[in-house]
């Protein structure tokens, strides 16, 4: 069936590290894949989005690239800061006019100074 | 503009009792989606509605489960009885009318703990 599989956390960084939050899929034809954020007491954000094959999605900083060949949509960001400390889920929507979001089981990010 | 507002924000009930969740969607959104995460995993659809009417509740998990949406503004989430695995975050999302994709906005959540 169609589902999301994110890399387990937390995650634990220090500010300035790297980030890369793994994310795969499987899915029937052609969706359209995105990552949520979820800071302390609040609701899911979307965080960025991509339709399409290639497609790059960016905001903030974070990046992730949909790729079909290896079904991954990788979230990544080059300098993370204490602010980014939240949980990061990924998710994707099924082509045909399905409006329900497949999410992954998120991952926790802890960024410390 | 106010965004997705859920009430409660915790619930805590004894297994057996009846609880009823509250969505209050964006002013003007016609869809509204209900999720839950349970125990830390992944969040998972429950249903759709556009406007009053139910498009999609290919996830409600069992009958104990009853959404509504009277006059497409509000949405409550009733669970009858509830039962330890009814435990978790119940999230509501809104969007506007359809015509190619809108984005879902969140509702912070209700943390619903059965004992």
């Amino acid at each position: 069936g169609n589902s999301v599989t994110q890399m387990e956390g937390p995650v634990t960084l220090s500010e300035e590290a790297f980030l890369t939050i793994n994310c795969t899929y499987t899915a029937t034809g052609y969706p359209s894949l995105f990552w949520y954020v979820q800071y302390p007491g609040e609701g899911l954000q979307l965080l960025l989005k991509a339709t399409k094959a290639d497609d790059k999605g960016s905001n903030k900083g974070f990046e992730a690239t949909y790729r079909k060949e290896t079904t991954s949509f990788h979230l990544e960001k080059g300098s993370v800061q204490v602010s980014d400390s939240a949980v990061y889920f990924c998710a994707l929507k099924l082509s045909g006019g399905y409006n329900k979001l497949i999410f992954g089981a998120g991952t926790r990010l802890a960024v410390h100074p | 503009e106010a965004g997705v507002t859920q009430f409660p924000s915790h619930s805590v009930i004894e297994k057996g009792q009846t609880v009823t969740l509250r969505c209050d969607p964006i002013s003007g959104h016609d869809n509204l989606y209900w999720y839950r995460r349970v125990m830390g995993k992944e969040i998972k659809f429950l249903l759709h509605f556009v406007k009053e009417s139910k498009q999609d509740e290919s996830g409600m998990p069992n009958n104990r489960f009853l959404a509504e949406r009277t006059g497409g503004t509000y949405s409550t989430l009733k669970v009858q009885p509830a039962e330890l695995e009814d435990s978790g975050v119940y999230f509501c999302a809104s969007s506007p009318a359809s015509g190619g994709y809108n984005e879902q906005f969140f509702g912070p959540g209700t943390r619903l703990t059965v004992l």
